[in-house]
């Protein structure tokens, strides 16, 4: 089955800073790539996402980018505010067919310091 | 509209006993799945349901199990609960539209086995 690792597990930035979320999944057949952001007491909620056929993806200061022949894609953020500071999720599923299964990793918590 | 609503919030059972949690997806949402959530292992896959047909399971024991109803309501139980599974259960419901396949999340049933 499908297997997502995520680095780092925890990241400290000064506000304003960039922070960069990095995964790798291991099945080729995902061409699926969401992003979660989890606050403290909430519940996951997308944040962007990319498709295989996609190299890049930008929402404002967001940015998703993956490389399809390395099984990496990895989240940027710039301009960093301390409403940033949560804990990430990466995910990888084959939305084709009838797996909707999602396969996350293990969450990165980002603390933006002001 | 209104999100994915899971009832209830909280629970607090012995070890032994057996509870059920339910969902209700967003209205048109006819995928629902579960992923049961703790600090160490991150959001893991339960399983998913479709037109009342569990389609994918994850590598859970057969004390955790599932339903769906004919209205996309879902209800998952877990029998002769341990102490480790306690616990964040999230739900999530999506469209099965292979280009439009997001993941809403509810709020979750946090699960404490004493």
């Amino acid at each position: 089955g499908e297997n997502v690792e995520q680095h780092p597990s925890t990241l400290s930035v000064q506000e304003g800073d960039s922070a960069v979320i990095k995964c790798t999944y291991s099945d080729s057949a995902s061409n699926y790539f969401p992003w979660y952001k989890q606050e403290l007491g909430k519940r996951p909620q997308l944040i962007i996402d990319i498709r295989s056929n996609v190299g890049e993806k930008k929402d404002q200061r967001i940015a998703v980018t993956l490389n399809k022949t390395a099984k990496h894609f990895s989240l940027h953020i710039t301009e960093t505010q301390p409403e940033d500071s949560a804990v990430y999720f990466c995910a990888a599923s084959n939305s084709g067919g009838s797996n909707y299964k999602l396969t996350f990793g293990k969450g990165t918590l980002l603390t933006v310091n002001p | 509209k209104a999100g994915v609503t899971q009832t209830p919030r909280y629970l607090i059972k012995t070890r032994g006993q057996q509870v059920t949690l339910s969902c209700s997806p967003i209205s048109g949402h006819r995928s629902v799945s579960w992923y049961q959530q703790t600090p160490g292992q991150g959001l893991q896959f339960l399983f998913e349901y479709f037109s009342e047909t569990q389609r994918n399971k994850g590598n859970f024991p057969g004390r955790f199990s599932g339903r769906q109803f004919s209205n996309s309501r879902s209800e998952m139980n877990v029998s002769t609960l341990e102490l480790g599974d306690s616990a964040l259960y999230l739900c999530a419901s999506s469209r099965t539209d292979p280009l439009n396949t997001e993941a809403f999340f509810g709020q979750g049933t946090r699960l404490t086995v004493v």
